[in-house]
């Protein structure tokens, strides 16, 4: 679904450094969420807004921060990145709560 | 919080059998649940999803039941073929957060 793209689409980092993912929406919805995948562990939610106002932390948010630049725009921060954040990252957007969510095609990062 | 349940973590059927996932959840208050189809190196995607106010939801060869009384919730597949090979992700509402919660996944493998 390209209403939904996530850069980069893999990373490399080294433990300490900062990093940022992006996510952009054309879909024009107000809810986006940031979910991490770990083999055996399904998607866990780390950080959620429903408009540019509004963040909140989710199930596993210890290590990350976001900003909502704007309704379109939703960035993941690694303020000081561990190995244990090397996972599959996830962007995804909705109308409601009860509607389809719309996940980006995620970002792959390893930290060494 | 919701807490999801999700079984088996792994099934596989030959090509025309059936195939069963069953979930189980914890918030009595939630009203919505999503199923997620999740292809190899694809983002997740909506296959089907069921309110509370109805017991079971069919689009072609997929069908979903909710049992509310017991939290359970379960997906079925019919005639399964090749291209149904994924993982699955079923998931519920976190009433009082308007998030998703979802279950760990079950990879399903179809052989022909």
């Amino acid at each position: 679904d390209a209403d939904v793209t996530q850069t980069p689409r893999n990373r490399i980092t080294k433990t300490g450094k900062r990093i940022m993912l992006e996510c952009s929406q054309t879909k024009g919805h107000d809810r986006m969420y940031w979910y991490r995948q770990d083999p055996g562990l399904g998607l866990r939610l780390i950080y959620y807004s429903f408009d540019v106002k509004d963040i909140n932390k989710g199930e596993i948010s210890d290590g990350y921060s976001v900003s909502r630049q704007a309704q379109a725009k939703f960035s993941l921060s690694l303020e000081s990145a561990i190995p244990n954040q090397t996972a599959l990252y996830f962007c995804a957007t909705a109308t409601s709560p009860q509607e389809t969510q719309y996940f980006g095609p995620g970002t792959r990062l390893l930290v060494l | 919080g919701e807490n999801v349940e999700q079984h088996p973590s792994t099934l596989s059927v030959q090509e025309g059998d059936s195939a069963v996932i069953k979930c189980t959840y914890s918030d009595s208050a939630s009203n919505y649940f999503p199923w997620y189809k999740q292809e190899l190196g694809k983002r997740p995607q909506l296959i089907i999803d069921i309110r509370s106010n109805v017991g079971e939801k069919k689009d072609q060869r997929i069908a979903v039941t909710l049992n509310k009384t017991a939290k359970h919730f379960s997906l079925h597949i019919t005639e399964t073929q090749p291209e149904d090979s994924a993982v699955y992700f079923c998931a519920a509402e976190n009433s009082g957060y308007s998030t998703l919660t979802f279950g760990k996944g079950t990879m399903l493998l179809v052989s022909p």
